[in-house]
């Protein structure tokens, strides 16, 4: 199956900083990329969706300023957590998938913490 | 409205033992299904998946899942169940075209020794 990679896999900042995470399709060309979060034991919740080359689609009660996503390459996709704050602590986990795939494929999630 | 409900959130059984884990759908269009499990601190890994035709699928790892438009329902079995496959496993919805999951809840499986 297709691969997705998020780099970092774990991060810590301080509260007021920004943060990027990353995520990458490694052997396929995802048109479309989708931003989660995931609180500790609960599901999934969709942030955002980005289709290359096109404004991401925010998920209603998702702050724009606040998560920004970027989907500038039909490999790469980044989620920017600006002004952090403790309460943005979680995991976050991205997924791709390409034109001729009939399936999400998740990264291995970026663990975010914000002192 | 779109939803998955997977109705329980914790399930215990014995090593060797069979699984079930439920999940209910609602969909307004003809939904494909899919089941993943997490591991801690990992992404997500698909299981199996149903979109047309046999409504009994097979999945990796020895699972599978049927799929009945009557009850609404996607349940994933295993006939013997490994420790290997304590974690926690979703339900998931999509459209035809995939822009967009629904999860269920998630449902937490332990395996006793």
């Amino acid at each position: 199956g297709a691969v997705v990679s998020q780099h970092p896999s774990r991060v810590i900042c301080k509260s007021g900083t920004s943060v990027k995470i990353e995520c990458r399709s490694l052997d396929f060309q995802a048109t479309t990329m989708f931003w989660y979060r995931q609180f500790p034991k609960q599901s999934l919740m969709l942030m955002a969706t980005s289709n290359e080359g096109s404004k991401a689609t925010y998920e209603q009660g998702v702050e724009k300023d606040k998560f920004l996503i970027n989907h500038a390459s039909l490999t790469l996709s980044t989620l920017t957590v600006t002004s952090a704050h403790p309460e943005d602590s979680s995991f976050y986990i991205c997924s791709a998938t390409g034109q001729s795939y009939n399936e999400q494929f998740f990264g291995p999630g970026t663990r975010l913490t914000v002192l | 409205a779109q939803s998955v409900t997977q109705p329980d959130i914790h399930i215990t059984v014995s090593e060797g033992a069979s699984l079930e884990l439920r999940c209910n759908y609602s969909y307004g269009a003809t939904p494909y299904l899919f089941w993943y499990v997490q591991s801690p601190g990992q992404g997500l890994q698909l299981l199996l998946k149903y979109f047309s035709g046999d409504t009994l699928v097979q999945g990796i790892k020895g699972f599978e899942a049927e799929f009945k438009r009557s009850q609404s329902s996607f349940n994933l079995r295993k006939p013997s169940v490994h420790w290997s496959d304590a974690a926690e496993y979703f339900c998931a919805v999509a459209p035809y075209n995939f822009n967009k999951f629904y999860f269920g809840s998630g449902t937490k499986l332990n395996v006793k020794p």
